[in-house]
C-alpha cells in the first residue's frame, strides 16, 4: 500500500519569506500523480499544485512550486513571498494512475505565517 | 454550478444511533468518494463510487453504508454511531480516476460527533 509521509506538523515563515514544506511517499508504481492541497480554517480543500510522475520538470503555480525527486520518491513545496493568507494546513496526496482511484493523504503541516 | 454540496455542516449524535450524510454534486462528474479527517490527520477513503450504481470499499469502510441511485447524489450511512465515528467527513467527486487533470473537487465537510 502507498503511505504518504509529511514530517514536519508545523512550520512558520515571515510575511515575504520563503518555505518549504516536506513530503516523502512510498510505492511500487512507476505513474502517478502527486498533490499539494491547501485547507484553511474554512475546512475547504483547495488543490494548490499537482505533478504527474512522468514529467522530469518540476510543476510550477504562481508562488508555489514543488521539487520532484522521483528516485528520493520526495515532493517538496516551495511558497514563495509567504502572504498571510498563506496560512493553512497543507496536506500532500498521492494518486495511481488507473481508474476510480482514490487519494492518500499525508499528516499535513500547519503553515504560520507571522506578519 | 454550486460545485459539491454537503448537509448538515455539524450534527450530534449519540451512540448507537443513525444517520445520513447528503452530498450532491451539480458537475456531472462520474466519480464520488466519501473521505474522513481525524483530528490533525490527512483525509483517509470511506467509500467511493465509479458511476450511479457502482460503488467500493475505501481504506475504512466498516460502519458505513453508501449508495449511488443518481450520478448527482452520493449518500453516505452511518449505522449504529459510535464515539470512532467522531470525524469531519468531505465528499468530493471527479470527472472520472485517471490522470493528473481529472482532480477531484472537495466539499465544505461534515463535523460529526458522537457522544
Amino acid at each position: 500500500a502507498q503511505t504518504v509521509t509529511q514530517s514536519q506538523p508545523e512550520m512558520s515563515v515571515q510575511e515575504a519569506e520563503t518555505v518549504t514544506l516536506s513530503c516523502t511517499y512510498d510505492t511500487s508504481e512507476s505513474d502517478y500523480y502527486l498533490f499539494w492541497y491547501k485547507q484553511p480554517p474554512s475546512r475547504q480543500m483547495i488543490l494548490v499544485i499537482r505533478q504527474e510522475a512522468y514529467k522530469q520538470q518540476n510543476a510550477t503555480e504562481n508562488r508555489f512550486s514543488v521539487n520532484f525527486q522521483k528516485a528520493a520518491k520526495s515532493f517538496s513545496l516551495k511558497i514563495s513571498d509567504s502572504q498571510l493568507g498563506d496560512a493553512a494546513m497543507y496536506f500532500c496526496a498521492y494518486k495511481k494512475d488507473n481508474a476510480g482511484n482514490m487519494l492518500t493523504f499525508g499528516g499535513g503541516t500547519r503553515l504560520m505565517v507571522k506578519p | 454550478n454550486a460545485g459539491v454540496t454537503q448537509t448538515p455542516k455539524f450534527r450530534i449524535l449519540k451512540i448507537g444511533q443513525s444517520m445520513t450524510l447528503q452530498c450532491t454534486q451539480d458537475m456531472n462528474h462520474n466519480y464520488m468518494y466519501w473521505y474522513r479527517q481525524d483530528p490533525g490527520m490527512g483525509l483517509k477513503l470511506i467509500y467511493y463510487s465509479v458511476g450511479a450504481g457502482i460503488t467500493d470499499k475505501g481504506e475504512v469502510p466498516n460502519g458505513y453504508n453508501v449508495s449511488r441511485s443518481t450520478t448527482e447524489d452520493f449518500p453516505l450511512r452511518l449505522e449504529l454511531a459510535a464515539p470512532s465515528q467522531t470525524s469531519v467527513y468531505f465528499c468530493a467527486s471527479s470527472y472520472r480516476g485517471t490522470g493528473a487533470y481529472n482532480e477531484q473537487f472537495f466539499g465544505p465537510g461534515t463535523r460529526l460527533t458522537v457522544l
